[in-house]
């Protein structure tokens, strides 16, 4: 079964600084894609970034990137020179080759410090 | 361009009604996708269309949950009979073309409904 395992349910860190969001995943499949969501407070769900497990390179938009680790299942997003506008819940997702529905983390609520 | 659109914004309702939630997607978008949020629960995918087929409905709990999309644009899911589980936060997304896989899927805003 596929399934994302997201450890940390709260994280904060202090403004400018970095934090490091845990993703697991659990999955059979070759083909397949990992996302990570922002939901803000009262706030539509947004993209963050997006990997293609077929590239070994980390996907990087801006401040934020990941450390993608196909043989240990693990999809951690790094948030650097956090801003307050970065408090937000974190949903870490995947989906596979031929299906577009998307397996979610329980999502962790990150709070910026001033 | 407006986003995705959902009303409405909260629905409480008393065990036995009816309601029927509304999603419009992005305009172009043939893809539609319901999702559920049950307090502390994962975000879970109920159902999938592309234009106004069901592409995947794997997701529906039961029966009592019927989703349309006529004409392939916006799209209801009717909760009837509702009971105390199904209160949750309903969310709606929409994507572009399915063909390169894993797109870009853009949220709702999520209505939240209460059943008491």
């Amino acid at each position: 079964a596929q399934t994302v395992t997201q450890s940390q349910p709260e994280m904060s860190v202090q403004e400018a600084e970095t934090v490091t969001l845990s993703c697991t995943y659990d999955t059979s499949e070759s083909d397949y894609y990992l996302f990570w969501y922002k939901q803000p407070p009262s706030r539509q769900m947004i993209l963050v970034i997006r990997q293609e497990a077929y590239k070994q390179q980390n996907a990087t938009e801006n401040r934020f990137s990941v450390n993608f680790q196909k043989a240990a299942k693990s999809f951690s997003l790094k948030i650097s020179d956090s801003q307050l506008g970065d408090a937000a819940m974190y949903f870490c997702a995947y989906t596979w080759g031929g299906s577009e529905k998307l397996v979610f983390g329980k999502g962790t609520k990150l709070t910026v410090n001033p | 361009e407006a986003g995705v659109t959902q009303f409405p914004s909260h629905s409480v309702i008393e065990k036995g009604q009816t309601v029927t939630l509304r999603c419009d997607p992005i305009s172009g978008h043939d893809n539609l996708y319901w999702y559920r949020r049950v307090m502390g629960k994962e975000i879970k995918f109920l159902l999938h269309f592309v234009k106004e087929s069901k592409q995947d409905e794997s997701g529906m709990p039961n029966n009592r949950f019927l989703a349309e999309r006529t004409g392939g644009t916006y799209s209801t899911l009717k909760v009837q009979p509702a009971e105390l589980e199904d209160s949750g936060v309903y969310f709606c997304a929409s994507s572009q073309d399915f063909s390169r896989g894993g797109n870009e899927q853009y949220f709702g805003p999520g209505t939240r409904l209460t059943v008491t």
